[in-house]
Formats: C-alpha cells, sequence, structure tokens
C-alpha cells in the first residue's frame, strides 16, 4: 500500500460548484497534515494545517478522519483561480521523520 | 523578507557531466529537503538535513549527494548526471520540529542530453 494515496484527477467542475478531494494515508501513527496546492510549473505552497478538530478557511475546509486514515479537503464556491493541483501531505511517524507528499489531486474549475 | 531562492533556474547538461543545484534560505532554518518531481511520481524526496554537518538520504538518493556546512546553504550535486535525473528539482526548507509547514524553492528544471 502507497503511503500517501489520492485520486489524481481531474475534476473538471463549473464555477461555484463543490468539489471535494480525499487523500489516504497507511501510517496509523501519523501526527501531522496538511494540503498543498501547487500551481502549473510553480513550487508547491501550504494551503491549509489539518488539525484533528477540523478546520476551516473561507471556501476552504479540511478534515480528519483518524479511524479511516484519511483527510479530506472541501472547496466550496469554485473559483476559477482555484485551478491547480492539491497535494496531501502527511507526517509519516513520530520523532524526526519528513513529511510525505501524495502525487496530487488536479482541479479544473471552468466558467 | 526571508526566502529561499534556486540557482539556477534553468540548466542544460550532457550525460556523465557534475552539476550542483544551489539552494539558499535566510529564515534560518534548521531543515532542508530536496526533492525532485516527475510526472506520474509526485514530489520524492532526495536528501535531507536537519542541521549543519547532518545529511539524510531520502526515496531516490543515489546518484546524487549534498553537504551542509551552515545554516543556510544546501547544495545537490550530482556526481554524474544521467538522462533520468532530467527532472524539476525543489529545494524546502522548514523551522524544527520536521513536521512543520516546508517552503519552497522557486525550482530548478534539469535537463540532461
Amino acid at each position: 500500500r502507497k503511503e500517501v494515496e489520492q485520486d489524481p484527477g481531474p475534476f473538471n467542475v463549473p464555477e461555484g460548484a463543490t468539489v471535494a478531494f480525499n487523500c489516504t494515508y497507511s501510517n496509523s501513527a501519523s501526527q501531522s497534515f496538511f494540503w498543498y496546492r501547487q500551481d502549473c510549473r510553480k513550487e508547491p505552497k501550504l494551503l491549509m494545517s489539518v488539525y484533528s478538530s477540523g478546520n476551516e478557511d473561507g471556501r476552504f475546509t479540511a478534515q480528519l478522519n483518524r479511524a479511516s486514515q484519511y483527510i479530506s479537503l472541501l472547496i466550496r464556491d469554485s473559483k476559477l483561480s482555484d485551478s491547480a493541483t492539491y497535494l496531501c501531505v502527511v507526517n509519516m511517524g513520530s520523532g524526526n521523520t519528513p513529511l510525505v507528499f501524495g502525487k496530487g489531486t488536479r482541479l479544473s474549475v471552468i466558467a | 523578507d526571508a526566502e529561499i531562492t534556486q540557482s539556477p533556474r534553468h540548466k542544460i547538461t550532457e550525460t556523465g557531466r557534475q552539476v550542483t543545484l544551489a539552494c539558499h534560505q535566510t529564515w534560518n532554518h534548521n531543515n532542508m529537503f530536496w526533492y525532485r518531481q516527475d510526472l506520474g511520481h509526485g514530489l520524492r524526496l532526495i536528501h535531507y538535513s536537519y542541521g549543519v554537518q547532518d545529511t539524510n538520504k531520502g526515496e531516490v538518493s543515489d546518484g546524487y549527494s549534498v553537504s551542509r556546512s551552515n545554516t543556510e546553504d544546501l547544495p545537490l550535486t550530482l556526481e554524474s548526471a544521467a538522462s533520468s535525473q532530467t527532472s524539476v528539482y525543489f529545494c524546502a526548507s522548514s523551522d524544527s520540529p520536521v513536521e512543520n509547514e516546508q517552503y519552497f524553492g522557486p525550482g530548478t528544471r534539469l535537463t540532461v542530453t
């Protein structure tokens, strides 16, 4: 089983739609979870951290389900500018273990 | 403003040549990382460092080396470039603890002919 798995997409959605991505991770001891955004030919940038209680930042909501070992990202009222690849990122253990990046889910928001 | 820079941004080299990619950060972060990104593989960790004189191998370290002589820099060296090392290379840094958010440089596009 791959450590961090994502549906590669692409997800093609109209402006204003709600879209959700899931990501599963293999290590139940994982402690830190993030969603990064990567625009075409650009570097990844942190979109939001994912906390156990879930968190919301404007149109974006992230959830963590430890029992099922997945995290989700919900985007409401999609904008054209949301078109990007969304990377699920997990710290797979305790102590000094680097972050593991999923391969990303590509989103295209269409006018 | 603090930042992380990479140079060169684009590089074309020939098979067998030694190539060094530079990474410089001004955040005074302890942790620095090198990744390569290829279609179908996502970001793969090459080498990383948790501080001066510390280096560790990542998932795809064969053919690459790094050294950490100061906090700001982690140069990546391809000992003998191969066509399979054609890729986009990203450097990143983070503050301790290691699982904190990583800040990425703009990337270096390397082509090995």
